[in-house]
């Protein structure tokens, strides 16, 4: 059974820090992985969709990469903003459904 | 821009009550999901759609069920409210096909009393 792990639970920084979030999965049968950001009380807002083939994607100040055999992947945010406080999920689209798994994700605070 | 709207943001039930959580997708999306999100347990699938008046069981189906009778419209049944029902409900859409991503709605936080 497939399961996802976030690593930290919890994170704050001051602003301008660069950050990586990691999260990792038991089974390396997947489709995809998708990062998303969480604000309190909101909806799931997409952030990466990494295709199984490959390593990384790059959208701004974010970069997600993916280690398949492994089972790992990791979110960098370089130059941390307050705006990026919120909190941050992986999921993995699990081999032969269209199911997502996702991890509980990491709480990031950046204070000015 | 894919654009999910679900019906209400915060919703107060009684035990007993039926209750009904709507989803609307406006990207003629064929898949659409419904998860709960409860502090410390993540997000955990429901059910979900892949065609009209088709449905699947996620991981946690007791006590709902779900309606599909157009593309747009997925609905999420709480046949008789419980305590534990008390959650965050977020829907989600997406083509078909394994390597597309889901986009989620803003959620509904329901309370029953």
């Amino acid at each position: 059974k497939q399961e996802v792990t976030q690593i930290p639970a919890a994170l704050s920084v001051p602003e301008g820090e660069n950050l990586v979030l990691n999260c990792s999965f038991t089974d390396s049968a997947i489709y995809n992985l998708q990062w998303f950001r969480q604000d309190p009380g909101k909806g799931l807002t997409s952030l990466l969709l990494i295709q199984s083939s490959q390593r990384e994607q790059t959208s701004g100040r974010l970069n997600a990469s993916l280690d398949k055999s492994s089972g790992r992947s990791t979110l960098y945010i370089a130059a941390s903003q307050p705006g990026d406080s919120a909190t941050y999920l992986c999921a993995v689209k699990v081999w032969n459904t269209d199911k997502l798994i996702f991890g509980t994700g990491t709480r990031l605070q950046v204070f000015p | 821009d894919v654009k999910v709207t679900q019906s209400s943001r915060y919703l107060v039930k009684r035990t007993g009550e039926k209750v009904f959580l709507e989803c609307v997708q406006d990207m003629d999306h064929e898949n659409m999901f419904w998860y709960r999100q409860d502090p410390g347990l993540g997000l955990r699938l429901i059910y979900f759609s892949y065609d009209v008046k088709m449905k699947e069981k996620g991981d946690i189906p007791e006590g709902y069920s779900v309606s599909r009778e157009k593309k747009e419209r997925f609905s999420l049944i709480l046949e008789s409210a419980s305590t534990n029902q008390t959650s965050m409900y977020l829907c989600a859409s997406s083509l078909s096909g394994r390597s597309y991503e889901q986009y989620f709605g803003p959620g509904t936080r329901l309370t029953v009393t």
